[in-house]
């Protein structure tokens, strides 16, 4: 059964980096015909795709936040992370990790992580 | 860039038929699906490419999608089925998201 789960700190200060970590187990991101992606949730408000990794090597970022944001991937250990720079009070949000594919929707996510910014 | 578009909020009666639409320009040539989302959970898939239930979805949920706007339809609805509602697609190698609907079960 495939399962994600995000790890990270909970907290970051304004102007620091945020950096968050996806394991994935039940599937490889190696071999998968899928993507593997980072959607975020302000409080009280919609879900935002910030960036995918592909199993080729490819990567998308949502053109807003692209300037800020890197996805990357441990193979080795069927890990992918998310790193945003110079994160603000507008970056907070519930941050989930999940498997997609292009043509059937994203049929896997993780259960999500509040990071807040904060000073 | 491409946008999707949803109403705020739904209401429906209980047992009743809810409609939820998503507005994008030619949305109709695109694959729409739709998920589900409820307080403090994760979202879950509950219509893939436009019509398509995944395994362990009611068939109380369908999806249509022509022209500039696809529908969720939820038959029957019951309390259980109180919660957000969010059309997406994929364009131009981005996922985009509508801005959800809250759907109320009166």
């Amino acid at each position: 059964q495939l399962q994600l789960q995000e790890s990270g700190p909970r907290l970051v200060k304004p102007l620091e980096t945020l950096s968050l970590a996806c394991t994935v187990s039940g599937d490889s991101i190696s071999s998968s015909n899928h993507y593997w992606g980072w959607i975020r949730q302000p409080p009280g408000q919609g879900l935002d795709w910030i960036a995918s990794f592909y199993s080729s090597g490819k990567t998308d970022y949502n053109p807003s936040l692209k300037s800020r944001v890197t996805i990357s991937a441990d193979r080795s250990e069927d890990q992918f992370s998310l790193k945003m720079s110079s994160v603000t009070a507008a970056d907070t949000a519930v941050y989930f990790c999940a498997r997609g594919d292009t043509i059937f929707g994203i049929d896997s996510w993780g259960q999500g992580t509040l990071v807040t910014v904060s000073s | 860039s491409y946008e999707l578009t949803q109403p705020l909020s739904v209401s429906v009666a209980l047992g009743q038929t809810a409609r939820i639409t998503c507005g994008g320009n030619s949305i109709g040539s695109k694959n729409v699906h739709w998920y589900q989302q409820k307080p403090g959970q994760a979202p879950v898939l509950v219509i893939s490419r436009d019509y398509n239930r995944p395994s362990g979805i009611p068939e109380r949920f369908s999806g249509s999608n022509s022209g500039n706007t696809a529908t969720l339809t939820i038959s029957r609805a019951q309390a259980g089925d109180e919660a957000a509602y969010y059309c997406q697609v994929w364009v131009s190698s981005t996922v985009i998201f509508g801005g959800g609907t809250k759907l109320t079960v009166l």
